[in-house]
């Protein structure tokens, strides 16, 4: 079957750099989303990975290693309003598309 | 900007009503999806539907039926509300399916309550 795994909770501090790992085990990998969720609202795209290495838009990154079913997201000079769940997404089988639980990120002054 | 509009932001309906939740978007998308979404379980995939009038089941379709008459439309049904039908629900639409275009965009949600 398929599966991705996320931490499920983790804090930091304003000013921070944190990295939310998400490993995967899934059958005809064709893509990695990151997605953004604050409580009580709905899901926001942040990034998308098919090859292997580092996106970069901002203060967020996004890596890819497609031979060890992993990837991160990077959060640089974090802020208040970055407190979240991310939502790693896996598209695989050509045009499957699976969730993982998601990462709760508090960021405290 | 892709918008997508669900009918209600909260619903309290009886064990046994039957419920409709609707969903519309505004870009032409192909697809369109409904997920509950339940802490400690994640955004679970109920149906989709590639086009006008095709639907598929999910990973958790049981208990749910679904509609899709025009493009921009796809209405989720439950056809005998139960207590463990209270969640999240949200729809989605993508552009295409598979990679880089299965980008979903999400509407607001619908906080559904089973009484």
């Amino acid at each position: 079957g398929q599966n991705i795994d996320q931490p499920t909770e983790m804090t930091a501090t304003e000013g921070a750099i944190v990295q939310i790992n998400c490993t995967y085990q899934t059958s005809g990998f064709n893509g990695l989303f990151w997605y953004q969720q604050h409580a009580g609202e709905a899901p926001t795209f942040l990034s998308y990975n098919v090859l292997d290495g580092l996106e970069e838009k901002g203060r967020f990154s996004s890596f890819l290693s497609r031979s060890k079913g992993y990837s991160y997201l990077l959060l640089k000079e974090l802020q208040m309003k970055d407190s979240a769940s991310y939502l790693c997404a896996v598209v695989y089988n050509t045009d499957k598309l699976i969730f993982g639980t998601g990462t709760r990120l508090q960021v405290f002054p | 900007d892709v918008k997508v509009t669900q009918s209600s932001r909260y619903l309290v309906k009886r064990t046994g009503e039957k419920v409709f939740l609707e969903c519309v978007q505004d870009m032409d998308h192909e697809n369109m999806f409904w997920y509950r979404q339940d802490p400690g379980l994640g955004l679970r995939l109920i149906y989709f539907s590639y086009d006008v009038k095709m639907k598929e089941k999910g990973d958790i379709p049981e208990g749910y039926s679904v509609s899709r008459e025009k493009k921009e439309r796809f209405s989720l049904i439950l056809e005998s509300a139960s207590t463990n039908q209270t969640s999240m629900y949200l729809c989605a639409s993508s552009l295409s399916p598979g990679g880089r275009l299965h980008e979903q965009y999400f509407g607001p949600g619908t906080r559904l309550t089973v009484t």
